[in-house]
C-alpha cells in the first residue's frame, strides 16, 4: 500500500532562513509520481512539481529546490531565504498508474518576520 | 489558462440535508476525482470516475455520497443526508491522460455542517 509521511507537523522560523521540509514515501510500485503541493489559508491546493519515479535529478526553481533520493525513498523541500509569504500548510503526496494521489499529513510552516 | 471551477465556495447547512457539490473540469479532461480536506488533516480521496462510472473509490465514500455527470460538463457529488463529521473541504480534480501523474484540482469547496 501507499504511504507518505511528513513527519514535521510544524516548523517555524525566522524570515530570510532556509528550511527543509521532509517527505518520506512507500510504495511497491516502480513507476510512480511524487508531488508537493502548497495551501495556503486560503485554503487552495497550490501545485509546485511532479516528479516521476524514474527521473531523480535534483529540480531548483527560484527559491525552491527538491532533493529526490529513491535510496532512502525521500522527497524532501527545501526553501531558501524564506520569506513570510511562505507561511502555509506544504503537503507531500504520491500517486500510482491510477492516478489516485496519496497525500502525507501536511506540515505546517510559519515565517515569523 | 484551462482550470477547474468549483461551487459553491463555502455552503452552510443543516444535519441532515441533502448537498450539492459542482465542479466543471477542464473541458478535454475524461478522469475525475473528489477529495476531502476535514479541518487540520491531510487531503484523501474520495472517489474517481471515469466513462460514466466510478473506477474507484475510498472508504470514505459510503452509500450516502454520489456522483454523476449529469450534462456532459459538470462533475458532481451529493452527500444524502449530512453529517456534522461531513463539514470539510472538497477539492475536484480533473485530469486528460492517466498514468501521467498530472491532475488538476479546483479550488474547494468548504462545506458546514450544523
Amino acid at each position: 500500500a501507499q504511504k507518505v509521511t511528513q513527519a514535521q507537523t510544524e516548523i517555524s522560523v525566522v524570515e530570510k532562513e532556509d528550511v527543509t521540509l521532509d517527505c518520506v514515501y512507500e510504495t511497491r510500485d516502480t513507476t510512480y509520481y511524487l508531488f508537493w503541493y502548497k495551501q495556503p489559508p486560503s485554503g487552495e491546493l497550490v501545485f509546485l512539481i511532479r516528479r516521476n519515479s524514474f527521473d531523480e535529478q535534483n529540480e531548483i526553481s527560484g527559491r525552491y529546490s527538491w532533493n529526490f533520493q529513491k535510496s532512502t525513498s525521500s522527497f524532501n523541500f527545501t526553501i531558501t531565504a524564506s520569506q513570510v509569504v511562505d507561511s502555509a500548510v506544504y503537503f507531500c503526496a504520491l500517486t500510482e498508474r491510477a492516478q489516485k494521489l496519496v497525500f502525507g499529513q501536511g506540515t505546517r510552516l510559519t515565517i515569523n518576520p | 489558462e484551462p482550470e477547474v471551477t468549483q461551487t459553491p465556495s463555502h455552503q452552510v447547512t443543516q444535519m441532515g440535508q441533502e448537498v450539492i457539490l459542482r465542479c466543471v473540469p477542464i473541458s478535454n479532461h475524461l478522469y475525475f476525482y473528489w477529495y476531502r480536506q476535514i479541518l487540520g488533516q491531510k487531503v484523501e480521496f474520495l472517489v474517481s470516475f471515469y466513462n460514466n462510472e466510478i473506477s474507484e473509490k475510498s472508504e470514505i465514500f459510503d452509500d450516502q455520497f454520489s456522483v454523476e455527470r449529469p450534462d456532459g460538463s459538470n462533475f458532481t457529488l451529493k452527500i444524502r443526508s449530512t453529517k456534522l463529521e461531513d463539514s470539510a473541504m472538497y477539492f475536484c480534480a480533473s485530469t486528460r491522460l492517466i498514468n501521467t501523474g498530472e491532475l488538476f484540482f479546483g479550488e474547494g469547496s468548504r462545506l458546514t455542517v450544523l
